[in-house]
């Protein structure tokens, strides 16, 4: 089946540093990739959607600067979330569908802790 | 708006019962939905799909039924197992290329 990496699973970062997460699909082309972020023992909310080649559509209520979103190729999409704070800290999820498919294969997550 | 949502936050079953998890939703125009699996600190893993032509679709060990009628989906799992201890959301696709996620209900399994 598809498989859908994303790194680091865990990340721990002081206040005001910038963290990279990465989501790649590894056995197939991903022309379109999701971020999502989860709080405890909340759904997953939608923050933006990534087309390659093409700059993300961000969800209302998401900061565009805040979380910079590349997708360079097919099989990478990149999350930065940029100045972190405490509040920021959350689980984020990536997700990749296969070209021409509807099925989302999605990655382990980031457990992001800002102290 | 997009809404989709369940029914009860939590779930509690004996081992070998069948589950039955619901989920409403609110998009007349969603024609397509999913159940996924998710455990503590992992990302959601695809259970079943379904499309909005059809009421019923079968996986192994897992049916999702649709009623368009009163836009309702559930998920029914057969002779539960302790790996079947997870939260488990619906989503739905209006039509866009997003898929919008309800709330999700934990499933717990007494032995």
């Amino acid at each position: 089946g598809a498989v859908v990496s994303q790194h680091p699973s865990r990340v721990i970062c002081k206040s005001g540093t910038s963290v990279k997460i990465e989501c790649r699909s590894l056995d197939f082309q991903a022309t379109t990739m999701f971020w999502y972020r989860q709080f405890p023992k909340q759904s997953l909310m939608l923050m933006a959607t990534s087309n390659e080649g093409s700059k993300a559509t961000y969800e209302q209520g998401v900061e565009k600067d805040k979380f910079l979103i590349n997708h360079a190729s097919l099989t990478l999409s990149t999350l930065t979330v940029t100045s972190a704070h405490p509040e920021d800290s959350s689980f984020y999820i990536c997700s990749a569908r296969v070209r021409g498919g509807e099925k989302l294969f999605f990655g382990s997550g980031t457990q992001l802790s800002v102290l | 708006g997009e809404n989709v949502g369940l029914h009860l936050p939590t779930l509690s079953v004996q081992e070998g019962d069948n589950s039955i998890i619901n989920c409403a939703y609110s998009n007349s125009a969603s024609d397509y939905f999913i159940w996924y699996k998710q455990e503590s600190g992992k990302g959601p893993q695809f259970i079943i799909d379904i499309r909005s032509n059809m009421d019923k679709r079968q996986g192994q060990r897992v049916t999702v039924l649709l009623n368009k009628t009163v836009k309702h989906l559930s998920l029914q799992i057969a002779a539960t197992q302790p790996g079947d201890s997870a939260v488990y959301f619906c989503a739905e696709s209006p039509g866009a290329q997003k898929l919008v996620f309800g709330q999700g209900t934990r499933l717990t399994i007494n032995p």
